[in-house]
């Protein structure tokens, strides 16, 4: 089945890096993305990675993908008040179509 | 380019009415997904459009329904409402074939309450 599995909470300085991280069951999973919620907001894609690979970097954004492990985690270099939000992961189950399996979501806290 | 676009944004309706929702995809993208965001629930998949035909489908009861138009403009509909329908229903557009299929960007979402 299908289940995608974050801590709930995390909280870090400005300019610290930030690691957020997700573990999955699901093995035919082909996609998994990082989404970002702020407040009243919709979801934003932030990145996502081929589950061929073993990480992807974005500016400030590393993925990094351990298959065996089924683990994904997500650095946010230098960390700022405006990166405060929920961080979800989620898996696209390989069927080719969008339907995504989310995580619960980790919400950051970035204080000054 | 414009993005995607959900309205109304708020919906206030009394248990039992029905309700429906409108998403309107990024220009060219011909899929439309729904997801249901609770509290207790979590971001839940409901359905996905692709070319005026339902792709895929949640756990959801039958109440819960949705079209898409031949512009892909897609609507969902909840009938008979139950206070428990309350919550933030996303819609997700993305191009439905190719490479970039990979790619889903979500609208701002219609908060739903239910009293």
């Amino acid at each position: 089945g299908e289940d995608v599995e974050q801590s709930l909470f995390l909280s870090v300085r400005e300019g610290d890096s930030s690691v957020i991280n997700c573990t999955y069951t699901d093995s035919s999973s082909t996609y998994l993305y990082w989404y970002k919620q702020e407040p009243g907001a919709g979801l934003q894609l932030l990145t996502y990675i081929f589950s061929n690979m073993d990480m992807k970097q974005d500016q400030r954004l590393t993925v990094l993908l351990n298959k065996k492990d089924k683990h994904l985690s997500l650095r946010i270099a230098d960390t700022q008040t405006g990166d405060s939000a929920i961080y979800f992961c989620a898996e696209n189950p390989g069927t080719g179509f969008q339907k995504l399996v989310f995580g619960t979501g980790t919400r950051l806290l970035v204080s000054p | 380019k414009a993005g995607v676009t959900q309205t109304p944004r708020y919906l206030i309706k009394t248990r039992g009415q029905q309700v429906t929702l409108s998403c309107s995809p990024i220009s060219g993208h011909r899929s439309v997904s729904w997801y249901q965001q609770t509290p207790g629930q979590g971001l839940q998949f409901l359905f996905e459009y692709f070319s005026e035909t339902q792709r895929n489908k949640g756990n959801f009861p039958g109440r819960f329904s949705g079209r898409q138009f031949s512009n892909s403009r897609s609507e969902m509909n909840v009938s008979t409402l139950e206070l428990g329908d309350s919550a933030l229903y996303l819609c997700a557009s993305s191009p439905g074939t190719g490479r970039l299929n990979t790619e889903a960007f979500f609208g701002q979402g219609t908060r739903l309450t239910v009293v």
